[in-house]
């Protein structure tokens, strides 16, 4: 059976700290690993997509990367607006998305 | 380009009764997968819907139900309404068979059953 863990379950950082999300996973055949943020009460908002191990993507503060087992997203010198709760899921061949539990967030001023 | 709508926004019924959910893909896409996420946990797959067809369903019963329009809009029915079902349903659209396969969510609608 598919499945995705995170951690940490919660986060908090003062502003510029940086650090990393970690994203676990067992999948029969993955077909891509997404990342996505959401916000409180909102839907989740596209973020990443990596295909095979080794693939690195960029986007302003945050890097995401990707392993045989795991991803990692790397928060660079974070700011109160990246709050929220980050979701990684997973896609194998002919089946849909698997949902982890989320990492929340929280950077201070 | 248009992103993926729904409504209602918010919902609130009673135990037993029946609700019917909305959601308007995004433009140029023809696959449409529907979720539930309780408060404080990821997203649960509940179906997915292409060319007006059920093609992937995940542990959620037979009173959980969907339809897909030709114009790949789509809705959800729940039947017989129960506590636990209070949570939000977060519809997201895809285009099958492209070369990525990105689900794109739409802002949900937050059901609470009383």
């Amino acid at each position: 059976e598919d499945q995705v863990t995170q951690s940490p379950e919660a986060l908090r950082l003062q502003e510029g700290e940086s650090s990393s999300l970690n994203c676990s996973y067992t999948v029969s055949g993955l077909r891509g690993l997404f990342w996505y943020r959401q916000d409180p009460g909102k839907g989740p908002e596209f973020l990443f997509t990596l295909y095979s191990a080794g693939e690195e993507k960029e986007k302003e503060r945050l890097k995401a990367t990707l392993t045989k087992k795991e991803s990692f997203l790397h928060i660079t010198a974070p700011k109160p607006e990246d709050s929220a709760t980050y979701l990684c899921a997973v896609r194998n061949y002919g089946q849909n998305f698997v949902f982890g539990p989320g990492t929340r967030l929280s950077v201070l001023p | 380009e248009t992103g993926v709508t729904q409504s209602p926004t918010h919902l609130i019924k009673t135990r037993g009764q029946q609700v019917t959910l909305r959601c308007s893909s995004q433009s140029g896409h023809n696959t449409v997968s529907w979720y539930q996420q309780a408060l404080g946990q990821g997203p649960q797959f509940i179906f997915q819907y292409y060319r007006e067809e059920e093609n992937g369903r995940g542990n959620f019963p037979p009173r959980f139900s969907g339809l897909q329009f030709p114009n790949y809009s789509s809705e959800l029915n729940v039947n017989a309404l129960e506590l636990d079902d209070s949570a939000l349903y977060l519809c997201a659209s895809s285009k099958k068979q492209s070369s990525t396969d990105t689900q794109y969510f739409g802002p949900g609608t937050r059901l609470t059953v009383l």
